[in-house]
């Protein structure tokens, strides 16, 4: 079954730093881009960054409101995708969804919230 | 990169067709065949509709379909059923090489 788990989310504080996980199954994730895509409450849907895959580079993309605080990196042994999340910000709470980058197969999200 | 630009809502009967518009410009919707939809329910992770303008990924009902023209694509929902109910939202590819979404429409099923 073609699958993304994420986990990872969870309450911080103005300032912190959390790190998503997202681990993939059921398909070829070594030749895949994937996507961090997130959605504030009660708000639409945001791209945050972007990773090829490294036989096309390696190169990230991001958005900028997050540009110079997240990090996006790829673990092909495991699989598994991950965003660093520095700086945060109370904007930045939301539930936060790995991707494909063609957008076809999506995790379950994970929440993210910014508080003190 | 500014938000591609959608109606706020979109409603219509059972049976009935709707359209659904999203609108950019030369440097995203209407500079590349790279435009996508995405329908999501409450509470669920949005589901890709459309790919490329106008292909439908394998077990998307055929009353979905997609079109371009300019810098505006459109979404068209055809024999409107209870379960279309929904926010969709459109994406695209950009010349800053990243994706940008639509505001998205919220479809009521009346």
């Amino acid at each position: 079954e073609v699958q993304l788990v994420e986990s990872g989310g969870g309450l911080v504080k103005p300032g912190g730093s959390l790190r998503l996980s997202c681990a993939a199954s059921g398909f070829t994730f070594t030749n895949a881009w994937m996507t961090w895509v997130r959605q504030a409450p009660g708000k639409g849907l945001e791209c945050v960054g972007r990773i090829m895959s490294k036989t096309d580079g390696g190169t990230t993309d991001f958005a900028a409101p997050v540009k110079d605080r997240f990090t996006i990196s790829r673990d092909d042994s495991k699989d598994t995708l991950y965003l660093q999340m520095n700086s945060l910000k109370t904007e930045d709470t939301a539930v936060y969804y790995c991707t494909t980058d063609m957008g076809d197969v999506w995790g379950q999200g994970t929440t993210v919230i910014v508080s003190s | 990169q500014s938000a591609l630009t959608q109606p706020a809502s979109v409603s219509g009967s059972p049976g009935q067709s709707i359209t659904i518009s999203c609108t950019g410009t030369s440097s995203d919707v209407g500079g590349y065949n790279h435009v996508s939809w995405y329908q999501q329910h409450p509470g669920k992770a949005p589901k890709l509709m459309i790919y490329n303008v106008s292909y439908r990924p394998s077990g998307v009902s055929n009353r979905f379909s997609g079109s371009k023209s300019g810098n505006t694509a459109s979404l068209t929902i055809s024999g409107l059923q209870a379960e279309d109910e929904a926010d969709y939202y459109c994406n695209s590819y950009t010349s800053s090489s990243t994706r940008v979404f639509g505001t998205g429409t919220k479809v009521t099923v009346l």
